[in-house]
């Protein structure tokens, strides 16, 4: 079966646009996570969801950082008016379930570039 | 706040060396704990994971890990490194309950010479 897929693979913004990044998570799999790569932060946690609410949104970094999830499926985070310390690589996993028991399963990524 | 500790960002190995990369958490709780692998271009991908029970844990690709619950350590074992573990290798901890959130540590860049 198809794992955890991203969209855009890479995105090259100028600082202050918008950009929205897409996850596309494992079918059946109701929680959902997203994560930033970036040099000298290591792996940090952004925002979980299970089904199509957030009860923990408690690594989003600003207010110009939102997501959403429809249908208990896709999930899109969105930057609002871009700086360059979010250059990163923003990673997707799914999980069955949503505890600290189950294997996240990880997408390739988004390599974020804010020029 | 929970944290996570990795004792070596770079770590060169000659073939048939062993392995053993130090990771460190801070939680007085009860954790759930993994090691993650990054292999050069693919994703991140779950090597092996301490839930409860015997403290010696086996994963895939013959790595092990130790929880010292004592040391609050989880520290990742290989007997004999092959060049395909060069990767980059990432120690996490949830807290049992929560909703499952990852921290993880800085990472450890392995590269193994042939």
């Amino acid at each position: 079966g198809a794992g955890v897929s991203q969209s855009p693979s890479n995105k090259v913004t100028e600082k202050g646009k918008d950009v929205e990044l897409r996850c596309d998570p494992i079918s059946g799999h109701t929680a959902l996570y997203w994560y930033r790569q970036s040099l000298g932060q290591g792996l940090e946690f952004l925002i979980y969801f299970q089904g199509n609410s957030a009860p923990d949104k408690s690594g989003l970094p600003s207010d110009r950082f939102s997501a959403e999830r429809t249908g208990g499926s896709v999930s899109t985070l969105t930057i609002q008016r871009t700086q360059q310390e979010d250059s990163a690589v923003y990673l997707c996993a799914s999980q069955v379930g949503g505890t600290g028991y189950n294997e996240q399963f990880f997408g390739p990524g988004t390599r974020l570039t804010v020029l | 706040a929970q944290s996570v500790s990795q004792h070596n960002h770079h770590v060169i190995l000659s073939e048939a060396a062993s392995l053993e990369l130090g990771c460190n958490y801070s939680y007085g709780g009860t954790v759930n704990l993994f090691w993650y692998v990054q292999y050069p271009g693919q994703h991140l991908q779950l090597l092996l994971k301490y839930f409860s029970g015997d403290p010696l844990v086996k994963g895939i690709k013959g790595f092990e890990a130790e929880f010292i619950k004592s040391k609050f350590s989880f520290n990742l074992r290989k007997p004999s490194v092959q060049w395909s573990d060069t990767a980059e290798y990432f120690c996490a901890v949830t807290s049992s309950g929560n909703t499952g959130k990852l921290i993880f540590g800085q990472g450890t860049t392995l590269q193994v010479k042939p």
